[in-house]
């Protein structure tokens, strides 16, 4: 299958930025999207970008796209402690006609 | 609109048994899909339906099968269960149209225990 790498674990203090990565391998992908998951929870999804584009912005969330690097950014302004959740990226690969997704990244936000 | 619905949302199994999981989709969505969640491999894609057929299956033993009806409400039957299968267990449901974007949108998910 493909592969959806991202970081495991990131800690950031109450009001800073906090910024996940992620990489992918499917050079097919059309969509790639960002989910929020709480303890306990399913997956929430938060927000997705169209492979032609590099940026997309939805309040305190930030995509970016690098579409040549295969790399994915999701970054979260003003982070509250609310935000603590594990952070998955996916792709919905084409050639494989099925979803995709990272590792998952644990944020921990310090108050 | 309700969200994605699964039940139970818990439950404990001894191996060798079966297991039937449910899942009821938002309504008007047609596709439903099923994840394996678990702390080890993440999330693992095991099949997803579209009006009713099997659309796509993942890397999983035939003892994972599942099905969907005319409602679009889904079940996922486990049998011979082993140790290894307890995991959480996520349904995503989507439009499932032929468009591009299908964003899915997921359930609380089943938390399966095999002792």
């Amino acid at each position: 299958g493909e592969d959806v790498e991202q970081s495991l674990f990131l800690s950031v203090r109450e009001g800073d930025s906090s910024v996940i990565n992620c990489t992918y391998t499917d050079s097919s992908s059309t969509y790639l999207y960002w989910y929020k998951q709480e303890p306990g929870a399913g997956l929430q999804l938060l927000t997705y970008i169209f492979s032609n584009m590099d940026m997309k912005q939805d309040q305190r969330l930030t995509v970016l796209l690098n579409k040549k690097d295969k790399h994915l950014s999701l970054r979260i302004a003003d982070t509250q402690t609310g935000d603590s959740a594990i952070y998955f990226c996916a792709e919905f690969s084409r050639t494989g006609n099925q979803f995709y997704f990272g590792t998952g990244t644990s944020l921990t936000v310090i108050p | 609109k309700a969200g994605v619905t699964q039940t139970p949302r818990y439950l404990i199994k001894t191996r060798g048994q079966q297991v039937t999981l449910s899942c009821s989709p938002i309504s008007g969505h047609r596709s439903v899909s099923w994840y394996q969640q678990t702390p080890g491999q993440g999330l693992q894609f095991l099949f997803e339906y579209f009006s009713e057929t099997q659309r796509n299956k993942g890397n999983f033993p035939g003892r994972f099968s599942g099905r969907q009806f005319s409602n679009s409400r889904s079940e996922m039957n486990v049998s011979t269960l082993e140790l290894g299968d307890s995991a959480l267990y996520l349904c995503a449901s989507s439009p499932g149209t032929s468009g591009l974007n299908n964003e899915q949108y997921f359930g609380p998910g089943t938390r399966l225990t095999v002792t």
